[in-house]
C-alpha cells in the first residue's frame, strides 16, 4: 500500500449505529487531518492531530470522535449521526502542520438514513 | 469574507487545448502558501503544484503551471495540452501564517473541468 488509505470507501448507516472510519498513511508524516466534504460547499476542517495529539478541533459536534493511536493510523467514530452528516470524509497526512503539503486519501462517501 | 475565490463554477475545454481555472486570494499574512487539487470523481484529492509566496519564479510541474500575480492576489492554474483524464473537480487552497502554530489550509469551493475529444 502506498499513500493515504482510507476504509470503508462506502458506508450507509442508521442515525442509531455506531460506526468507524479507518484512515492508514504510509509515508513517514507526522501530522493527519479529518475533513468533510458536502455537496456545493468547500473543504471543512474537522480534525488535526500532529504527532498523535490534538492540535485542532474545528467546533465539530460530539456526535464525531476522533482517535489517533500512533502516527501512521487515524480513527473517526461516529455515533447517533443525522441524515446532514452525509458527505464525503476525506483524510490526509502531512510531514508537520506548519508548511507542508497534504496529501489526501480517496474518502469514504457516507449516507445516513 | 471568503478567503479563496474561484469565479468559475464549470469551464469546458477541448482536448489538447490549453485552459486557465482562476483563483484569487485574500490574506494580510506576508507569509502563505497556494496550492491546487484535482478531485476527479473517484473522491480523492489529488496534490498538482505548490507555490509559495515569496517565490520568485511561478511554479511548474509537468503540464501544470500557475500563474503567480502577488499584486493583484491571483494564482490561476494553466492545464496545457488538456487530456480527457483531465476531467475533474480542481480545488485551490491557501495555507497562512508562519511560526510554530497550526497553519490552516482554507479551500475554494471548486472548478468544474470538462475535456471533450
Amino acid at each position: 500500500e502506498t499513500g493515504v488509505t482510507q476504509t470503508p470507501r462506502h458506508l450507509v448507516m442508521g442515525m442509531t449505529n455506531k460506526k468507524s472510519l479507518k484512515c492508514e498513511q504510509h509515508l513517514g508524516h507526522n501530522a493527519m487531518y479529518w475533513y468533510k466534504q458536502s455537496a456545493k460547499k468547500p473543504l471543512e476542517l474537522m480534525f488535526v492531530y500532529s504527532l498523535e495529539e490534538r492540535v485542532e478541533n474545528n467546533s465539530v459536534p460530539s456526535r464525531f470522535s476522533p482517535e489517533c493511536p500512533n502516527s501512521s493510523h487515524l480513527f473517526l467514530h461516529l455515533h447517533t449521526l443525522q441524515p446532514e452528516d452525509s458527505a464525503l470524509y476525506l483524510c490526509a497526512s502531512s510531514q508537520d502542520t506548519r508548511t507542508d503539503t497534504q496529501y489526501f486519501g480517496p474518502g469514504t462517501r457516507l449516507t445516513v438514513l | 469574507a471568503q478567503k479563496i475565490t474561484q469565479t468559475q463554477p464549470g469551464m469546458f475545454v477541448q482536448e489538447k487545448e490549453a485552459v486557465t481555472l482562476d483563483c484569487t486570494y485574500d490574506t494580510s499574512d506576508p507569509s502563505y502558501g497556494l496550492f491546487w487539487y484535482k478531485q476527479p470523481s473517484s473522491g480523492e484529492m489529488i496534490f498538482l503544484i505548490y507555490q509559495g509566496s515569496y517565490d520568485q519564479q511561478n511554479a511548474t510541474e509537468g503540464r501544470y503551471s500557475l500563474n503567480f500575480q502577488k499584486a493583484r492576489k491571483s494564482a490561476n492554474l494553466v492545464i496545457s495540452a488538456s487530456q480527457l483524464g483531465d476531467s475533474a473537480m480542481y480545488f485551490c487552497a491557501m495555507r497562512e501564517g508562519r511560526g510554530t502554530g497550526f497553519q490552516k489550509l482554507v479551500f475554494g469551493t471548486g472548478t468544474r473541468l470538462l475535456v471533450s475529444p
